[in-house]
């Protein structure tokens, strides 16, 4: 199993340019999240999603969306990016919520924006 | 909405010294799940320890334990005979049980530097 994996892994885009963060697991899970995690800081939750066709805004949901059309992937987009968007963004994945399914997180993808 | 605070942006310890990072958290939930982290250079967040709320005994893993204080809100990480592969950023992080719009809540995260 690869697990969770993004792409890209680094990515620098012009103010007002749009790109999509790609996420894709292969363990079958149907709890998927997006965080963002900017410098000095914990991570912040952008969106999750509870199985195909269902998602739903974490704490930090404006400037992005999401889609989740298969229980393997959930890509994240940006619409008209902006100098706040830069961070590093972590997708992660759990069989359910419960204290013993583990997050597991993919390895980030650090955006820029200038 | 939950909070979670870790008062020590960095520490530095010898090889082979107990260390205890601290992490304090404030919810108005009765049940939920504690967390730590690690996050190395690499990036990757690797899951080093669990609690559930309701279990008052301390989660242990190898060298890695943990001392829960659900009335003070407290959840510090302990860990003994440290080494060099333990420098990381260290991550508390707070989940509640049952449904809603949340995943994990965390800290600003601990820099553990390793001393050899």
């Amino acid at each position: 199993n690869a697990g969770v994996t993004q792409t890209p892994k680094f990515r620098i885009l012009k103010i007002g340019q749009s790109m999509t963060l790609q996420c894709t697991q292969d363990m079958n899970h149907n709890y998927m999240y997006w965080y963002r995690q900017d410098p000095g800081m914990g991570l912040k939750l952008i969106y999750y999603s509870v199985g195909a066709g269902i998602t739903d805004k974490g704490e930090v949901p404006n400037g992005y969306n999401v889609s989740r059309s298969t229980t393997e992937d959930f890509p994240l987009r940006l619409e008209l990016a902006a100098p706040s968007q830069t961070s590093v963004y972590f997708c992660a994945s759990s069989p359910s919520r419960g204290l013993t399914d583990t997050q597991y997180f993919g390895p980030g993808t650090r955006l820029t924006v200038l | 909405a939950q909070t979670v605070t870790q008062s020590q942006p960095e520490m530095s310890v010898q090889e082979a010294e107990t260390v205890t990072l601290s992490c304090t958290y404030d919810t108005s939930e009765s049940n939920y799940y504690l967390f730590w982290y690690k996050q190395p250079p690499s990036r990757q967040m690797i899951l080093v320890i669990r609690q559930e709320a309701y279990k008052q005994q301390n989660a242990t893993e190898n060298r890695f334990s943990v001392n829960f204080q659900k009335a003070a809100k407290s959840f510090s990480l302990k860990i003994s005979d440290s080494q060099l592969g333990d420098t990381a950023m260290y991550f508390c992080a707070f989940m509640k049980v049952g449904g809603g719009a949340d995943g994990l809540t965390f800290g600003k995260g601990t820099h553990l530097i390793i001393q050899p």
